[in-house]
């Protein structure tokens, strides 16, 4: 029972470079979404999916992209890593109302962009 | 549009003492309340919800938190704490009209022996 699971769970880039980070979820979620979690600031909502092939924009989208072409995964992307996408970034996952239902959420991926 | 607020961002308790993490929030429209708890280099995990009902919810752990509408706030509380209540705690609020989460920006509580 794995849950929702994120990898790589630690990474460092260079400036410019690109990477993909990988959320799979097996609850058969329509709902997930990618949070950054930057110290003072909680977590801010990127980018979410309301179901396989959609995507939408949260708090703070700039900078990354994501795909969903399958219901249990849910990529994210950045393009060309800056020092100020140096974050630890959790994925999660809910049913398709949250109502009466609860929110589940990877264990992290630390990024770090030098 | 909805926002949620704690004031706190460290709190330093001593083992056995109680210990209370404030949150407030503010929204045009009804919300769900959690707390989430984070231990260290962990993920979130949901530690208690208030959905409808009793605005008095507990959780397994000892840790209770009460609706309160007319002051918006969702404190949070613990009579007596432990040395594994290290972690940092965020309050968040659920939004019915837009389903949005909306977290808090934290409270670290820091138990001392």
């Amino acid at each position: 029972n794995a849950g929702v699971t994120q990898t790589p769970k630690f990474r460092v880039l260079k400036t410019g470079q690109s990477m993909t980070l990988l959320c799979a979820q097996d609850m058969n979620h329509e709902y997930m979404y990618w949070y950054r979690q930057d110290p003072g600031m909680g977590l801010r909502l990127i980018h979410y999916s309301v179901g396989e092939g959609t995507t939408a924009k949260g708090e703070v989208p700039d900078g990354y992209n994501v795909s969903r072409l399958k219901k249990q995964n849910f990529l994210l992307g950045l393009e060309s890593a800056a020092p100020s996408q140096t974050s630890v970034y959790f994925c999660a996952s809910s049913y398709v109302r949250i109502s009466g239902n609860t929110i589940y959420f990877g264990e992290g991926s630390w990024l770090t962009v030098v | 549009a909805q926002s949620v607020t704690q004031l706190d961002s460290q709190v330093p308790v001593f083992e056995e003492a109680p210990v209370e993490l404030r949150c407030n929030y503010s929204s045009s429209v009804s919300v769900y309340l959690f707390w989430y708890v984070q231990y260290p280099n962990q993920g979130l995990q949901l530690l208690l919800k208030y959905l409808s009902g009793s605005t008095l919810v507990k959780s397994i752990n000892g840790f209770e938190a009460e609706f309160n509408k007319s002051q918006t706030s969702f404190h949070l509380r613990k009579p007596s704490v432990h040395i594994s209540d290290t972690a940092e705690y965020f309050c968040a609020t659920f939004n019915f009209g837009n389903e949005k989460l909306t977290f808090g920006t934290g409270t670290r509580l820091t138990i001392i022996p």
